[in-house]
């Protein structure tokens, strides 16, 4: 157990919808990143925030979106899904900026239908 | 270019034999190197994580070289056994203060009885 939460484990909905996604990041991590791996592929960063900030961006479409909220949880709001929007969603979190130790969260499996 | 690129893409062997997985690098200012273990569906687990300095790094049945000079690592796995099925990711950090990681694609690896 790394110690990051991620909720729901799994996720069905439709088209055109939209979901959020949340993660708690371990006790004393200031840092939450967000990352999107489709099937049989590679892990995405999607961005970073730190201590309630945006600190770093990857890959992310401007339909999804995510905050950091003063208790340090994250959410991340995906929207106008599309059936390619289909993935693992992992939350990692790390003391620091740097990103050296990230511990990973278990996933939130996303269906679009 | 900063690139990561993990060889083979997949590899099967049998219970109780030994492997090891390559990646190289082209990324700079080089921070540091870390693998990672991820079961289908899981979170990925740090192995390892090696600095500029170091050139090896052993947990248990998994050892990880590092040639800064060469940009080259692997990951040696002693006596595999069937849990050790999984992908292995190979991941890159740069040296610039923030978070900017790189990573590969990773090795799947089926371990048969």
């Amino acid at each position: 157990d790394s110690g990051v939460t991620q909720t729901p484990k799994h996720l069905i909905t439709a088209t055109g919808q939209r979901v959020t996604l949340r993660c708690s990041p371990r006790s004393g991590d200031l840092s939450v990143y967000w990352y999107q791996q489709s099937l049989d592929q590679g892990l995405q960063f999607l961005i970073q925030y730190y201590n309630g900030e945006e600190r770093a961006k990857g890959n992310i479409l401007e339909r999804f979106s995510a905050q950091q909220f003063p208790d340090l949880h994250s959410e991340l709001n995906l929207s106008s899904l599309e059936l390619g929007d289909s993935a693992l969603y992992f939350c990692a979190s790390s003391v620091g900026t740097s990103g050296t130790s990230q511990f990973f969260g278990p996933g939130t499996r996303l269906t679009v239908l | 270019k900063n690139q990561v690129e993990q060889s083979p893409q997949s590899l099967i062997i049998l219970e109780g034999k030994n492997c090891t997985l390559q990646c190289n690098y082209t990324v700079s200012p080089f921070s540091n190197l870390r693998w990672y273990k991820q079961d289908t569906g899981r979170g990925p687990v740090s192995l390892t994580i090696m600095t500029f300095s170091e050139n090896t790094k052993s947990n248990g049945r998994y050892t990880a070289t590092l040639d800064a000079d060469t940009k080259q690592s692997s990951l040696h796995i002693t006596a595999s056994q069937l849990s050790d099925s999984a992908s292995y990711i190979c991941v890159v950090s740069l040296n610039t203060g923030g978070f900017k990681t790189i990573f590969g694609a990773g090795t799947r690896l089926f371990v048969k009885a």
